[in-house]
């Protein structure tokens, strides 16, 4: 089975409005972390925002928040009031806290995101 | 202070050949991780060093082989390669392999195997 899932493969939204990334999870480990980064065609991966599994709130940053719904096993990322510049891909990932593969992290397929004008 | 650092940024090889690549952490992070990106999927973990020992291994061949230096850089070598190792490939530096320990991804090296 997966252990990232990100339904979406490509996403348009209006500049200034909000949208939602979608991205499921799947594992049996009680302790984990969600990760969410954004790869623009430039190839870096840059780090958005982090929801711990025991975190009782859910995490935001900026512009970014991430909906943490714990028994769904989903965590999706908000992006309010697009701006052109978030056009890129966006990549869930999950590192499992009890695992025997250090700190690895796994990552879902991608969705691209495209803001338009 | 500098980001994580990679190089080459572009590499074209060919089949049969090795390359050697190469990445800077962040100073003061001690463990680094490297991942395969292969182009329209997500990165997949090659490997983890910390502290100049292996942490993890991910679902590769043989051909793939990491080291870490004492000053925490480190080097990913891909032996006799294959058309299908053409990839971005992505180095993560971290303080330490710790449950919530942050990741800096460098820019990548985007190798091709003709």
């Amino acid at each position: 089975a997966q252990k990232i899932t990100q339904t979406q493969p490509g996403m348009f939204v209006q500049e200034k409005e909000a949208v939602t990334l979608d991205c499921t999870y799947d594992t049996s480990d009680p302790s984990y972390g969600l990760f969410w980064y954004k790869q623009p065609s430039s190839g870096e991966m840059i780090f958005l925002i982090y929801q711990g599994s025991y975190d009782q709130q859910n995490a935001t940053e900026g512009r970014y928040s991430l909906n943490f719904q714990k028994a769904r096993k989903s965590a999706n990322l908000v992006i309010s009031a697009s701006q052109l510049g978030d056009s890129a891909m966006y990549f869930c990932a999950m590192r499992e806290d009890n695992n025997n593969a250090g700190n690895m992290l796994t990552f879902g397929g991608g969705t691209r995101l495209m803001v338009k004008p | 202070d500098a980001g994580v650092t990679q190089s080459p940024t572009h590499l074209i090889k060919t089949r049969g050949q090795h390359v050697t690549l190469r990445c800077s952490p962040i100073s003061g992070h001690k463990s680094v991780s490297w991942y395969q990106q292969v182009l329209g999927q997500g990165p997949q973990f090659i490997f983890q060093y910390y502290e100049k020992e292996e942490r993890g291994r991910g679902n590769f061949p043989d051909r793939f082989s990491a080291r870490q230096f004492p000053n925490y850089s480190s080097e990913l070598n891909v032996n006799a390669l294959l058309l299908g190792d053409s990839a971005l490939y992505l180095c993560a530096s971290s303080l330490g392999p710790g449950a919530h320990a942050g990741y800096t991804f460098g820019s990548g090296t985007r190798l091709t195997v003709v």
